[in-house]
C-alpha cells in the first residue's frame, strides 16, 4: 500500500516567492497533519484537519501560512511570502480518526529560502 | 500541558552493545498514549510503537523493547545487540485523550550512533 506522498521532496525558493507544498494521505486516513522540523525548534504541529476540517491551526506562524485540504485525498501547505526562516522541513502525515491511533509520516519536503 | 522529555541528546555505542534510549513524560490526562518513531539519516519518520496509559505490559518486538512504568511517566525504548542499521534519532511522542486533542506532542529526540 502506498503511505503519505509529499510533493515537491525538495525545494528552493527565492525569498518572497510563493511555496506551495502538497500531500496525499493514505487512503481511508481521515485526519491529516503537517508538522515542520527545525534544528532550533524540532517538530512542530503546525495544523491539522479531521475530515477535511480544520480543527487546530494555532501552530501556524502566522498569516503568511495557509492549508487547505479541498477533498480527502489531498492537502496544500502555501507559504506566501516565504522568508528564509521559513527553511525546514515540512512533514505530512495522516491517521485513522480517533485519538488512539498513530500517524504515518510521509517522506517530507526539505525548504530552502535563500 | 503535556511534555516529553528526552535528556539524551546523543549517544554513541559500538555494535552489538545493548542501548537504553530514556522518555520521560508530563500530563495531566489520566487517558493518553505513548509513541516511539524513528527517524534515519535518510529523513523519514518510521512508526515504532504505540501504548496507552492503561497498559503497562512491557513489549518485546525482535531486539526493540519497550519499558512503560506510570509511576514513574516514563517510556523507556531498549535496542538489544544494536547494528549499524539502528543509527537514527528516535522521537518519543505524547498524545493526550481529553487535553490534546489529536495532536501529537514530541520530545527532542535521541541521536543513535551505532559504530562498528
Amino acid at each position: 500500500d502506498a503511505g503519505v506522498i509529499q510533493s515537491p521532496r525538495h525545494e528552493v525558493t527565492e525569498m518572497g516567492q510563493e511555496v506551495t507544498l502538497r500531500c496525499k494521505p493514505i487512503s481511508g486516513h481521515n485526519s491529516l497533519f503537517w508538522y515542520r522540523q527545525t534544528m532550533m525548534r524540532g517538530l512542530e504541529l503546525l495544523i491539522y484537519f479531521n475530515n477535511n476540517v480544520p480543527i487546530d491551526d494555532s501552530g501556524m506562524p502566522e498569516d503568511r501560512f495557509s492549508a487547505k485540504m479541498p477533498n480527502a485525498s489531498f492537502s496544500t501547505l502555501k507559504i506566501q511570502p516565504s522568508e528564509p526562516r521559513d527553511s525546514a522541513v515540512y512533514f505530512c502525515a495522516s491517521s485513522l480518526g480517533r485519538s488512539s491511533y498513530e500517524q504515518y509520516f510521509g517522506p517530507g519536503t526539505r525548504l530552502t529560502v535563500t | 500541558a503535556q511534555k516529553v522529555t528526552q535528556a539524551q541528546t546523543e549517544i554513541s555505542v559500538v555494535e552489538k552493545e545493548d542501548v537504553t534510549l530514556d522518555c520521560v513524560y508530563e500530563t495531566r490526562d489520566t487517558t493518553y498514549y505513548l509513541f516511539w518513531y524513528k527517524q534515519p539519516p535518510s529523513g523519514e519518520l518510521v512508526f515504532l510503537i504505540r501504548r496507552n496509559s492503561f497498559d503497562e505490559q512491557n513489549e518485546i518486538s525482535g531486539r526493540y523493547s519497550w519499558n512503560f512504568q506510570k509511576s514513574t511517566s516514563s517510556f523507556n525504548f531498549t535496542i538489544t545487540a544494536s547494528q549499524v542499521v539502528d543509527s537514527a534519532v528516535y522521537f518519543c511522542a505524547l498524545k493526550e485523550l481529553t487535553g490534546g486533542g489529536n495532536k501529537l506532542t514530541f520530545g527532542t529526540g535521541t541521536q543513535l550512533k551505532v559504530e562498528l
